[in-house]
């Protein structure tokens, strides 16, 4: 059974069209990432929740978004997407001092 | 800032042959954790190490965290086609979970 499920798999959005993108979650871990991963790169931390606590990080845009409404969701909002955040979207979960992290399948993002 | 660097980006070797990817911090860090990504998919949480000194073993791979918790190394034995993909490491810091990747090794093996 699926334990991290990212929907959709595939998105596509015109340029500027706002979109979100959803990670959920089996495991009831206590962290959530979203990460950008692009082609032939590793995946960039874009922010992270502890519990609630949302910690983003310095170099992401402010066109980056997201909610954490209870522990087994997390949303990713962009608000303007342009062509440079075409990519694949990562949503990770981690049971903190637990010894695993679990990677969704990851939503690929195509901006038009 | 925290950054995590990792060497060499590519490494083609013989099927049979060893490979290894080596993994530094900036900074010390409280723990590193290796991924496996195979082309198109997602990363595959391998392990994590914790403890300085630590050394661990998965069948034909082994996993090194240093003295110092600054860098970290994997070693695969006896290399198998199965084995192709980019390997990340990850760097953890604090409390809270969060996680700086490497740039990740892409391994080919030629059968």
């Amino acid at each position: 059974d699926a334990m991290v499920i990212q929907n959709p798999r595939y998105q596509v959005t015109q340029f500027g069209k706002p979109v979100t993108l959803s990670c959920s979650q089996t495991l009831n871990h206590n962290v959530m990432y979203w990460y950008q991963q692009k082609s032939s790169q590793a995946p960039k931390l874009l922010f992270h929740y502890y519990d609630k606590d949302f910690n983003n990080e310095a170099d992401t845009p402010d066109n980056f978004q997201s909610r954490r409404p209870n522990t087994s969701f997390c949303f990713l909002d962009i608000r303007s997407p342009g062509l440079g955040d075409a990519a694949m979207y990562l949503c990770a979960t981690y049971l903190w001092g637990a010894d695993t992290q679990y990677f969704g399948p990851g939503t690929r993002l195509t901006v038009l | 800032g925290q950054q995590v660097m990792q060497i060499p980006q590519y490494q083609h070797v013989q099927e049979g042959e060893d490979f290894t990817t080596y993994c530094n911090s900036s900074t010390t860090l409280s723990n590193i954790q290796w991924y496996k990504q195979r082309p198109g998919g997602h990363p595959v949480f391998l392990i994590q190490l914790v403890k300085s000194g630590e050394v661990k073993k998965q069948k034909r791979l082994t996993f090194q965290f240093g003295e110092a918790k600054k860098n970290s190394s994997l070693h695969i034995t006896a290399t198998q086609t199965t084995d192709v993909g980019t390997y990340f490491c990850a760097g953890g810091w604090g409390n809270t979970g969060k996680l700086i990747f490497g740039q990740g090794t892409t391994l080919q093996v030629k059968p």
